[in-house]
């Protein structure tokens, strides 16, 4: 769905640093949320946030930190990368006003930490 | 907080079989069980959902039937072709509108 991007699509980093993973969408949703994907765990919820006042911490957030700069945008940061945050990461959008809480998601962001 | 649980973790048939893919849940306050499918090296995508209203969806090949009582949902695919082959998850979202996914299936449709 081109409709939510995510920057950088790749990134190889080095223990340590800082980064940050951001996601942008013109769905006009007002909600947004970031997972983790590992081989055999599924999806994993980060951070999720219901409107540009609202964030809430997921189920692995741990190590993590979100910024919801404005409706259409959510970035998701890694002070201190390690490598077991080495994953696919995935970024997606819901609409509040919708009939159901199905998600659309990004294109998603390979993180290799070394 | 929600457990959804999918099994197999693998699957593979032949064209032209069925696949069934079952998922458990284990909060009674979920309404909305989306299935979404991941083809290789892209993003999971909506195939089909079912709200805790209804039975038994179905849309082509594809269908999703929920069992309430019992918490468990499952996805059949009948007449399967090269193109299904995927990882597919099953999700169950409640009150807090939010998606718990399970594991994953990898689905592999063999000529």
């Amino acid at each position: 769905d081109a409709d939510v991007t995510q920057t950088p699509r790749n990134r190889i980093t080095k223990t340590g640093k800082r980064i940050m993973l951001e996601c942008s969408q013109t769905k006009g949703h007002d909600r947004m949320y970031w997972y983790r994907q590992d081989p055999g765990l599924g999806l994993r919820l980060i951070y999720y946030s219901f409107d540009v006042k609202d964030i809430n911490k997921g189920e692995i957030s741990d190590g993590y930190s979100v910024s919801r700069q404005a409706q259409a945008k959510f970035s998701l940061s890694l002070e201190s990368a390690i490598p077991n945050q080495t994953a696919l990461y995935f970024c997606a959008t819901s609409d509040s006003r919708g009939r159901t809480d199905t998600q659309y998601f990004g294109p998603g962001t390979r993180l290799t930490v070394l | 907080g929600e457990n959804v649980e999918q099994h197999p973790s693998t699957l593979s048939v032949q064209e032209g079989d069925s696949a069934v893919i079952k998922c458990t849940y284990s909060d009674s306050a979920s309404n909305y069980f989306p299935w979404y499918k991941q083809e290789l090296g892209k993003r999971p995508q909506l195939i089909i959902d079912i709200r805790s209203n209804v039975g038994e969806k179905k849309d082509q090949r594809i269908a999703v039937t929920l069992n309430k009582t019992a918490k468990h949902f499952s996805l059949h695919i009948t007449e399967t072709q090269p193109e299904d082959s995927a990882v597919y998850f099953c999700a169950a979202s409640g009150t807090a509108s939010k998606l718990t996914f399970g594991t994953g299936t990898r689905l592999q449709v063999t000529l």
